[in-house]
């Protein structure tokens, strides 16, 4: 199994630019999950899905989309990029055990800077 | 969800052991106690979980005081490979499915 991938491994963006970020695992999760890490600090929640067709707002919404239309597939989109959406953005997937414990997998991460 | 307290940083030496403290005062009897890292330009990992009793896996322990208000993750002989960041997180399991990263415990590792 490959586990979650993302594309671009890095991207600069202009100010006012919009781009599609990539996000596909094989493990058949059913939730997935869209992080940003700015320097220094925790990951904050940007959007997640629980399932295909499904989706809502995290912690830290504005700016950006999402759409769920496999289980495999959630790509994130960024509309008119600006400087304080550089960060580092990981996808994420999960199961849930039987107990309803959730163990999250993470991709590699995109870095993205906005100049 | 319930908040954690864990130090911004930490030092120990390769070889030695290394316990990671983590306070939770408000924790509810449901929450489960979740610790992930994250190593140099990397995504987090799952370490370890547990809800009231000791867990040991290849990775770690962990150890659950008896009220669990606190925890402790024990890495027992930590290697230059354990130096990263350590975050402590709560999760009520069930239906709440996300989980909330803090700032975590930066673990140096000296040679």
């Amino acid at each position: 199994n490959a586990g979650v991938t993302q594309t671009p491994k890095f991207r600069i963006l202009k100010i006012g630019q919009s781009m599609t970020l990539q996000c596909t695992q094989d493990m058949n999760h059913n939730y997935m999950y869209w992080y940003r890490q700015d320097p220094g600090m925790g990951l904050k929640l940007i959007y997640y899905s629980v399932g295909a067709g499904i989706t809502d707002k995290g912690e830290v919404p504005n700016g950006y989309n999402v759409s769920r239309s496999t289980t495999e597939d959630f790509p994130l989109r960024l509309e008119l990029a600006a400087p304080s959406q550089t960060s580092v953005y990981f996808c994420a997937s999960s199961f849930r055990t039987s107990g309803g414990v959730v163990e999250q997998f993470f991709g590699p991460g995109t870095r993205l800077t906005v100049l | 969800d319930a908040k954690t307290t864990q130090p911004n940083s930490m030092e120990s030496n390769e070889e030695e052991p290394v316990h990671l403290p983590c306070n939770h005062s408000t924790i509810s009897g449901t929450d489960y106690i979740h610790w992930y890292r994250q190593l140099p330009s990397q995504g987090p990992e799952y370490v370890i979980h547990g809800l009231t009793s000791n867990v040991n896996n290849r990775m770690a322990s962990l150890a659950i005081a008896e009220d669990r208000k606190s925890s402790t993750l024990i890495l027992h002989r930590a290697t230059l490979r354990d130096a990263a960041v350590y975050y402590c997180i709560l999760n009520g399991g069930g239906s709440n499915y996300k989980l909330t990263f803090g700032k975590g415990t930066l673990l140096t590792v000296n040679p």
